[in-house]
């Protein structure tokens, strides 16, 4: 299995410019997460999914739009990117509640 | 979720064992305690978890305190490998299905 895999690695947008961040997991994980990690601070949850279908808002989801149209697929979306969108992006997915997490490699995202 | 309090920095030599501490005192009878670790410039990888019991894993041991105020992650014998920013997360009995809650962690340094 690869596991969770993120792509791009890395993206420079410049302001107000949009892109979609992508997400793939191969573990048929029902749940899926998005998180920002902006330097020195932990993680942040933007949106999460709980099924194909399913979509819901975490703390930080101003600026972001996700879907999720199958299991393995969970793209998230930054429309008029702005500076404070600049940070490191990671994709997680679990297979129910109560199990672990496993992380993507993450996002590095930096808008100028 | 409840909130953890954790020391900002630990320093440990290599081949000995780390004792790792977590405060959570306003943890509630259904959290469990989640321990994820995120090594330099990669994305969080789950350590163990918890609720009321000792656990031990291939990858660590959880102790914890008798009235779930408090808990210690324990690495047996540290290795260079094992130096990275290690998480304590409450999540409810539902597994943090909505996410997790992560803090600034405590920052691993081995020394060889």
């Amino acid at each position: 299995n690869a596991g969770v895999t993120q792509t791009p690695k890395f993206r420079i947008l410049k302001i107000g410019q949009s892109m979609t961040l992508q997400c793939t997991q191969d573990m048929n994980h029902n749940y899926m997460y998005w998180y920002r990690q902006d330097p020195g601070m932990g993680l942040k949850l933007i949106y999460y999914s709980v099924g194909a279908g399913i979509t819901d808002k975490g703390e930080v989801p101003n600026g972001y739009n996700v879907s999720r149209s199958t299991t393995e697929d969970f793209p998230l979306r930054l429309e008029l990117a702005a500076p404070s969108q600049t940070s490191v992006y990671f994709c997680a997915s679990r297979r129910g509640q109560n199990y672990e997490q496993y992380f993507g490699p993450g996002t590095r995202l930096t808008v100028t | 979720d409840a909130k953890t309090t954790q020391p900002n920095s630990m320093e440990s030599n290599e081949e000995e064992p780390v004792h790792l501490p977590c405060n959570h005192s306003t943890i509630s009878g259904t959290d469990y305690i989640h321990w994820y670790r995120q090594l330099p410039s990669q994305g969080p990888e789950y350590v163990i978890h918890g609720l009321t019991s000792n656990v031990n894993n291939r990858m660590a041991s959880l102790a914890i305190a008798e009235d779930r105020k408090s808990s210690t992650l324990i690495l047996h014998r540290a290795t260079l490998r094992d130096a990275a920013v290690y998480y304590c997360i409450l999540a409810g009995s539902g597994g943090g299905a909505d996410g997790l809650t992560f803090g600034k962690g405590t920052h691993l340094i081995i020394q060889p």
